[in-house]
């Protein structure tokens, strides 16, 4: 079967760093993204993993490990802005995409 | 980026009528556009995969006699909510790729359609 897992909350300070996780399983994979969405809007492409390793893009990173099923999204220098749902999702053997339920990241002062 | 156009943004209707929802591709075409339904503090759920020129594909569970979903032209999508109930309230969202954007399969979001039923 096919499933994905991600924390549904994290709590995080201005100016510091969170890593939000995601795993999967699945037998047919093509690639996991990360979006971003602010509450009552539709989500914003962040990043595409479909190799093994670490995709940085300014203050965000995202990291794949294949083998492990394993994602992480990484934010540095939060801001407040970065208050939103993050979700992750990978595409199966059939390139459609499986979604996570997002992790809420709240940013505190 | 890719421009996906949703609208209306907000729509209010009484219990009993229909809602269409519309779903353009700006600056590319699509031949497959997705509706989603996210409701409060969940993800995304997949409703249909829309198809220009064909039938859609609906997703497990979803009735295809209430959700109208329309492919007319490679630049919209319709989804109509028919004899729309309260449970029907939701946050409507259409997708689309750009098959001129890379191999990636990034998926370019419409605003999405907050619709309350009375």
């Amino acid at each position: 079967g096919q499933n994905i897992d991600q924390p549904t909350e994290m709590t995080a300070t201005e100016g510091a760093i969170v890593q939000i996780n995601c795993t999967y399983q699945t037998s047919g994979f093509n690639g996991l993204f990360w979006y971003q969405q602010h509450a009552g809007e539709a989500p914003t492409f962040l990043s595409y993993n479909v190799l093994d390793g670490l995709e940085e893009k300014g203050r965000f990173s995202s990291f794949l490990s294949r083998s492990k099923g394993y994602s992480y999204l990484l934010l540095k220098e939060l801001q407040m802005k970065d208050s939103a749902s993050y979700l992750c999702a990978f595409k199966d053997s059939n390139y459609q995409l499986i979604w996570g339920a997002g992790t809420k990241l709240i940013i505190k002062p | 980026g890719a421009v996906v156009s949703q609208h209306p943004s907000w729509v209010i209707c009484k219990s009993g009528t229909s809602v269409k929802i519309e779903c353009r591709s700006l600056d590319f075409q699509a031949t497959t556009m997705f509706w989603y339904r996210q409701f409060p503090k969940q993800s995304l759920m997949l409703m249909a995969t829309s198809n220009e020129g064909s039938k859609a594909t609906y997703e497990q569970g979803v009735e295809k006699d209430k959700f109208l979903i329309n492919h007319a032209s490679l630049t919209l999508s319709t989804l109509t909510v028919t004899s729309a109930h309260p449970e029907d309230s939701s946050f409507y969202i259409c997708s689309a790729r750009d098959p001129t954007s890379g191999d990636t399969g990034e998926l370019f979001f419409g605003e999405g359609s907050r619709l309350t039923v009375l």
